[in-house]
């Protein structure tokens, strides 16, 4: 049984552009959540998708949109990158409903210069 | 909204000490609590899962403890080891919306040789 596993590690990129995160979520696993964990702090909900849809979104500008496919994989995509943004950004996957627990991918570390 | 706080902040102990990190929630209309660690610059690693209607969970030297009415866990690590020096994150998921995990700053532990 495969985990979650996430693409690219490490990345960096400039102020203003845009930038593609991507997950595939574990086997079995129909539900993906992103999370941007800022140095030193818990990780903050970004968006879930479920089915395709998204069905739950934190405080989070729409700059930061996301995608999930039919095999359950997802990307996050970020616009108009700022300093801020810099952060490691974390994918999880969980079967349908809270009940299961998550499971976490190794996260990408993203650096705006 | 669901507050999550971890204490203490740092730990730092002896080699085959026991110890103990808490975490306590705001809201207890919870599914469950999940405990993680965190190495650093690392993904989460779930470490255990306790559903609401259990009082605590158990795998090696760890164990976990759930007492949704007053809003707090425990975690236990028994006869520490140098390996198990990382950052430890409890997270509830709320039974709203997305059941997003909302998280904990976490505790660093450090346990000395």
């Amino acid at each position: 049984e495969t985990g979650v596993t996430q693409s690219p590690t490490h990345l960096i990129k400039t102020r203003g552009q845009q930038v593609t995160l991507r997950c595939s979520s574990q086997s079995g696993h129909n539900t993906v959540s992103w999370y941007q964990q800022a140095l030193g702090q818990g990780p903050q909900f970004i968006f879930q998708y479920y089915r395709e849809e998204e069905n739950g979104r934190g405080n989070f500008p729409p700059r930061f949109s996301g995608l999930q496919f039919p095999n359950y994989s997802s990307e996050l995509n970020v616009n108009a990158l700022e300093l801020d943004d810099s952060a490691l950004y974390l994918c999880a996957s969980s079967p349908q409903g809270a009940n299961y627990g998550y499971t976490f991918g190794s996260g990408t570390r993203l650096t705006v210069v | 909204k669901q507050e999550v706080t971890q204490i203490p902040a740092a730990l730092s102990v002896p080699e085959g000490e026991n110890l103990v990190l808490n975490c306590s929630f705001t809201d207890s209309a919870i599914y469950n609590l999940q405990w993680f660690r965190q190495d650093p610059g690392k993904g989460l690693t779930s470490l255990l899962l306790i559903q609401s209607s259990q009082r605590e969970q158990t795998s090696g030297r760890l164990n976990a403890s759930l007492d949704k009415s007053s809003g707090r866990s425990t975690l236990y690590i028994a006869a520490s080891q140098p390996g198990d020096s990382a950052t430890y994150l409890c997270a509830v998921p709320i039974r709203t919306g997305a059941n997003n995990l909302f998280f904990g700053t976490g505790t660093r532990l450090t346990v000395i040789p």
